[in-house]
């Protein structure tokens, strides 16, 4: 299994700019999830899901659309990116309900947008 | 006000040393389940143990131990004869309803060889 994937690893936008961060997993898992980690501030949660076409949103998830086609996929998408939106962005995965199990994390997303 | 209390921002300890990661978390829910996650240098996160309010045993794993106790509202997180490869960013989190999860500020421990 691959576990949790993420793309990309890096990724510069300009103010303004738009675009999807890739978050899959092949574990068959029902919850999946997007965070933030800005320094001093730990990880806080933007959306999350529990399965294929239900998404809720988390602490932070203004600025941020998401949407759950598939068990598998679970992108995250900035409709114009702002500079409060430079941090690094992982993906996590488990069983549903996730406070049940354990969550699987991507290696994470370095955004910085300029 | 935070979910998730970590006041030792970074710790230094010598390797061999014992060293505890304190937690403190905030709920109203008598149902709720608490977790800690290393970040090694490498960054991922990996996830090390979950607890729900109503375990209130503590747990030992290796070199690794837990103190969960409901009365103070803590978590803590104690690493006995510690290591260099325990030089880490640890998070304590704190799940209430089954799908939202805080996580605290992280605790950066580093052991000096």
């Amino acid at each position: 299994n691959a576990g949790v994937t993420q793309t990309p690893k890096f990724q510069v936008l300009k103010t303004g700019q738009s675009m999807t961060l890739q978050c899959a997993q092949d574990m068959n898992h029902e919850y999946m999830s997007w965070y933030r980690q800005d320094p001093g501030m730990g990880l806080r949660l933007i959306h999350y899901s529990v399965g294929a076409g239900i998404t809720d949103q988390g602490e932070v998830p203004n600025g941020y659309n998401v949407s759950r086609s598939t068990t598998e996929d679970f992108p995250l998408r900035l409709l114009s990116a702002a500079p409060s939106q430079t941090s690094v962005y992982f993906c996590a995965s488990s069983y549903s309900p996730a406070s049940s199990y354990e969550q699987y994390f991507g290696p994470g997303t370095r955004l910085t947008v300029t | 006000a935070q979910k998730v209390t970590q006041a030792q921002t970074e710790i230094s300890v010598v390797e061999k040393e014992d060293v505890t990661l304190d937690c403190v978390y905030e709920t109203r829910d008598t149902t709720y389940y608490l977790f800690w996650y290393k970040q090694p240098p490498s960054g991922e996160l990996v996830f090390l143990i979950r607890r729900n309010s109503f375990d209130e045993q503590n747990e030992i794993s290796g070199r690794y131990s837990w103190n969960f106790q409901k009365s103070t509202s803590s978590f803590n997180f104690t690493i006995t004869a510690s290591q260099v490869v325990d030089s880490a960013v640890y998070f304590c989190a704190l799940s209430e309803a089954g799908n939202q999860f805080y996580f605290g500020t992280g605790t950066s421990l580093t052991v000096i060889p």
